[in-house]
């Protein structure tokens, strides 16, 4: 039973471009969270998706979106992207919103490095 | 303005002795906590959680004891061994009949287990 896969593992890129990070979740799971983690910090919640909806945002700018489609899996997508977007990212699976955060199941993340 | 805190950067532990991780919040809504342990190149991966209408909960060797009044939680590893190292991370939420707020996370406390 594979777990929460995320792709690609690594990613350079420069400023002012845009990156897209994916994830496949956890099988029978069918809502993903996405975590910003920046060195030295705890991961701070992005946003989530659940029926190919976004149902909640962290404190996070419009230059961060996303996608889940239906096969459940997501996409993260960051436009004009700033050195201060270098981060781990992470993504979570739970089955169903009604489980709530706390069954969260998360990858081993992309590590973004803008220059 | 940082909701959940661990003032400690990282411990370090003999074998065979008690680790003690501490963690304090502010906000009193949140009534749900968990402890995630995070190895290198690994995703967060859920430990143990407590509600806030307990004190204490055990799952072998690992306990979380909450005092709701000064807001603070620790986890206690005993006996501590080598494969325990890595990074805690103290997480809370405020939950709801149709699910929960977003977990919001601390910096984490690296633990290093020395045989």
């Amino acid at each position: 039973d594979a777990g929460v896969t995320q792709s690609p593992t690594h990613l350079i890129k420069t400023r002012g471009q845009q990156v897209t990070l994916r994830c496949s979740p956890k099988s029978g799971h069918d809502t993903v969270s996405w975590y910003q983690q920046a060195l030295g910090q705890g991961p701070q919640f992005i946003f989530q998706y659940y029926e190919e909806e976004e149902r909640q945002r962290g404190n996070f700018p419009d230059r961060f979106s996303g996608h889940q489609f239906p096969n459940y899996s997501s996409e993260l997508n960051v436009n004009a992207l700033l050195l201060g977007d270098s981060a781990l990212y992470l993504c979570a699976s739970s089955a169903g919103l009604g489980q709530g955060y706390y069954e969260q199941y998360f990858g081993p993340g992309t590590r973004l490095t803008v220059t | 303005d940082q909701q959940v805190k661990q003032n400690s950067p990282s411990l370090s532990v003999q074998e065979g002795r008690i680790s003690i991780l501490n963690c304090d919040y502010t906000n009193s809504m949140f009534d749900y906590f968990l402890w995630y342990k995070k190895y290198p190149a690994e995703g967060p991966t859920f430990l143990i959680s407590i509600s806030s209408i307990k004190d204490k909960n055990e799952d072998g060797r690992f306990t979380v004891f909450l005092n709701k009044s000064a807001k603070h939680l620790s986890l206690h590893i005993v006996p501590s061994q080598p494969g325990d190292s890595a990074v805690y991370f103290c997480a809370a939420t405020k939950t709801w009949n149709s699910g929960n707020t977003p977990l919001v996370f601390g910096k984490g406390t690296r633990l290093s287990v020395i045989a």
